[in-house]
């Protein structure tokens, strides 16, 4: 079993729709990252958090450290909205490493 | 600031040549981490430096890769001899990190072929 399960794999969507993508780890952790993978490759960071809710624009990921969960969500999505989101953990025990999920492939159709 | 750059963007070799992917971090930039992308295996990392001492090779496959890091700004991941499973993206980061963790950047990433 991996460290880090997204679901789901595959997501495909309306414009304007609602989007939730989640992440669940089974070790300890320091943080959570949730990154951007555009169809060119590029990966950006989009959040880094260790409690709670955080939001940039339309975008907001939230965190439950005791159950070991974590959700980013997507307002009024939009076909640029379009890339994979990948969900990484900074283990307690070398904080520094990256453990990453799968990864979620997020398609908006106009 | 450009951002951590990568060189080349692209790779395409022949089984048994060396390959040499460099990156230059962001400037003020204390880590470094080299990740391997792959359909099968996803993200990988390779090896971490900081402060440019190698922290973490565990992720190394094996006796062919090496990488250095000679200066605070500049590093090298080298495959000698390359095979056709090396093929993948190979993406260099950054980050400051004061205390156990930070914020990662990720450069543009080198599309490696080995034909």
């Amino acid at each position: 079993k991996n460290e880090v399960e997204q679901s789901p794999q595959n997501l495909t969507a309306q414009e304007g729709e609602f989007i939730t993508i989640n992440c669940s780890y089974s070790v300890g952790i320091s943080a959570l990252h949730w990154l951007q993978q555009h169809p060119g490759g590029g990966i950006v960071s989009l959040f880094m958090l260790s409690s709670g809710k955080k939001k940039h624009g339309r975008l907001i990921a939230t965190i439950n450290i005791q159950e070991k969960h974590s959700s980013l969500h997507i307002t009024a999505s939009h076909p640029r909205d379009s890339a994979v989101y990948i969900c990484a953990v900074s283990p307690i025990q070398g904080a520094q490493k990256l453990v990453f999920g799968q990864g979620t492939r997020l398609t908006i159709n106009p | 600031d450009a951002g951590v750059i990568q060189s080349p963007r692209h790779e395409v070799t022949e089984m048994g040549q060396e390959v040499t992917l460099r990156c230059k971090p962001i400037s003020g930039h204390n880590s470094l981490f080299w990740y391997r992308q792959t359909m099968m295996r996803g993200l990988e990392l390779l090896i971490y430096f900081n402060n440019n001492v190698p922290i973490d090779d565990s992720g190394m496959p094996e006796d062919r890769f090496s990488a250095k890091m000679p200066n605070a700004s500049f590093s090298t991941l080298k495959i000698q001899p390359s095979e056709p499973r090396d093929s993948a993206v190979y993406f260099c980061a950054s980050s400051f990190s004061a205390g156990a963790f930070g914020e990662q950047f990720f450069g543009p990433g080198t599309r490696l072929t080995v034909l």
